[in-house]
């Protein structure tokens, strides 16, 4: 069965520093792997995938992400966080032999203090 | 562009009662999606429609969820005989299709919408 963990329920950084939510997963195929961003009261937004091809992937708002499949990873990372980060971060899994529906981990909240 | 509308944002009923909540996705796209968020957690998949059928419905709890897409665009899903543990915050996602093995698309979600049964 496919899995996502986040292992984290909460990550503390100060801003400036850089940030790191881990991520692991487990599928029968090849994974295809997003992580989100979710504000209090909204929606969820999409800020990076790994689908194929080179293992760190840019995204949205500087994040990034490194798929590493020998460690079932994909942490998502940023060189140096901002208040404005805060807010609850989901990676989540879709089995490329599946018809489409995503695989949410618990999401894990990051807190960023100036 | 416009993204993903849901309505209501916020929808109190009573238990017993009969619920409908809307999706509208992007322009555009042909694959729809429902989750659902229950506090604390992450979304956990309901249903999925290419078009206007359900090619996976095997995330609904129990046949008191119901989920239309009747001309490939928006969709509704139906909620009868409500319970407290329906409680959650309804998510809707929209892609443009290419969906399947050989998928890759994004899926782009709503607000959501917050159902509270009392």
């Amino acid at each position: 069965a496919q899995s996502v963990a986040q292992p984290e329920d909460q990550v503390n950084v100060a801003e400036g520093n850089p940030l790191t939510v881990k991520c692991t997963y487990s599928v029968s195929g090849n994974p295809y792997l997003f992580w989100y961003v979710q504000y209090p009261n909204r929606g969820l937004q999409f800020l990076l995938k790994y689908i194929t091809g080179d293992n760190l992937v840019k995204g949205s708002y500087g994040f990034e992400a490194e798929f590493n499949k020998s460690q079932t990873s994909f942490h998502l990372k940023k060189p140096s966080a901002l208040v404005s980060d805060s807010a609850l971060y989901f990676c989540a899994v879709r089995d490329g032999g599946s018809q489409g529906n995503l695989i949410f981990g618990k999401g894990t909240k990051l807190s960023v203090k100036p | 562009g416009a993204g993903v509308s849901q309505t209501p944002s916020n929808k109190v009923t009573e238990k017993g009662k009969y619920v409908e909540l809307r999706c509208d996705p992007i322009s555009g796209h042909t694959a729809l999606y429902w989750y659902r968020q229950s506090l604390g957690q992450g979304p956990e998949f309901l249903i999925y429609f290419q078009g206007t059928g359900a090619a996976d419905d095997s995330g609904l709890p129990n046949d008191r969820f119901f989920a239309v897409r009747p001309e490939g665009s928006v969709s509704t899903l139906k909620i009868q005989r409500t319970e407290r543990g329906d409680s959650a915050v309804y998510l809707c996602a929209s892609s443009e299709g290419l969906a399947g093995p050989l998928g890759t698309d994004t899926q782009y979600f709503g607000p959501g919408t917050r159902l509270t049964v009392l």
